[in-house]
């Protein structure tokens, strides 16, 4: 069993809608990260939050906002997605960002844009 | 840049036979190493990792890896594979720059009966 928990495990949405991933952990993690991953391709990093602040923000697009409204929550809201976004969202945590423990996933959310 | 390079994208076996898929890190600096597994529809689980200290490493459901500094490898081993070992495999290297971890292109096991 994941100790990452994220939901919807399935999103269908259109292109004008607003939606929000959910991600959670209660591993005392202080670090977290979203990920996007297309079919037969390894993760591609999109934010790490880092003590509840964004650290790295690796050049995404504005219609995905993040959001870490504490140390064991966090969110991807979504709005105005392109067909080219439909992927599987990854969210993952470790202890801390520049520690040398692992990453612990959860299993994502599949994300279908209309 | 860093990088890490998994060279086999597909790999066949058959079920009970031995299996070794390898993992080359840029060269510089050791980063902390990892091995993680994707079955279908699923998020990553980790096998295993090395940091420091002995380098043959062991993690669960029976893999292990070796990490040889001089070849800039961490290749994953087992010595008798199962039919549900079938998942993509993905080796991934930390260089300490602010958590980022870096992917190889992942290297999906096929297993025969």
């Amino acid at each position: 069993d994941t100790e990452v928990t994220q939901t919807p495990k399935h999103l269908v949405m259109g292109m004008t809608n607003k939606k929000s991933l959910k991600c959670e952990q209660h591993m005392g993690h202080r670090a977290m990260y979203w990920y996007k991953q297309k079919a037969k391709k390894p993760p591609e990093l999109m934010f790490v939050y880092s003590y509840e602040k964004l650290s790295i923000n690796e050049s995404v697009p504005s219609r995905f906002s993040p959001e870490c409204p504490n140390s064991s929550l966090l969110n991807l809201h979504l709005h105005a997605l392109q067909p080219e976004d439909s992927a599987l969202y990854l969210c993952a945590s470790s202890q801390m960002d520049s520690s040398n423990q692992p990453q612990h996933f959860g299993d994502g959310t599949r994300l279908s844009i209309l | 840049a860093q990088s890490v390079t998994q060279p086999d994208i597909h790999i066949t076996v058959s079920e009970g036979a031995s299996l070794e898929l390898r993992c080359n890190y840029s060269y510089g600096a050791t980063p902390y190493l990892f091995w993680y597994v994707q079955s279908p529809g699923q998020g990553l689980q980790l096998l295993l990792k090395y940091f420091s200290g002995d380098t043959l490493v062991q993690g669960i459901k029976g893999f292990e890896a070796e990490f040889k500094r001089s070849q800039s490898s961490f290749n994953l081993r087992k010595p008798s594979v199962h039919w549900s070992d079938a998942a993509e495999y993905f080796c991934a290297a930390l260089y300490n720059q602010g958590g980022k971890l870096i992917f190889g292109q992942g290297t999906e096991l096929s297993v025969k009966p």
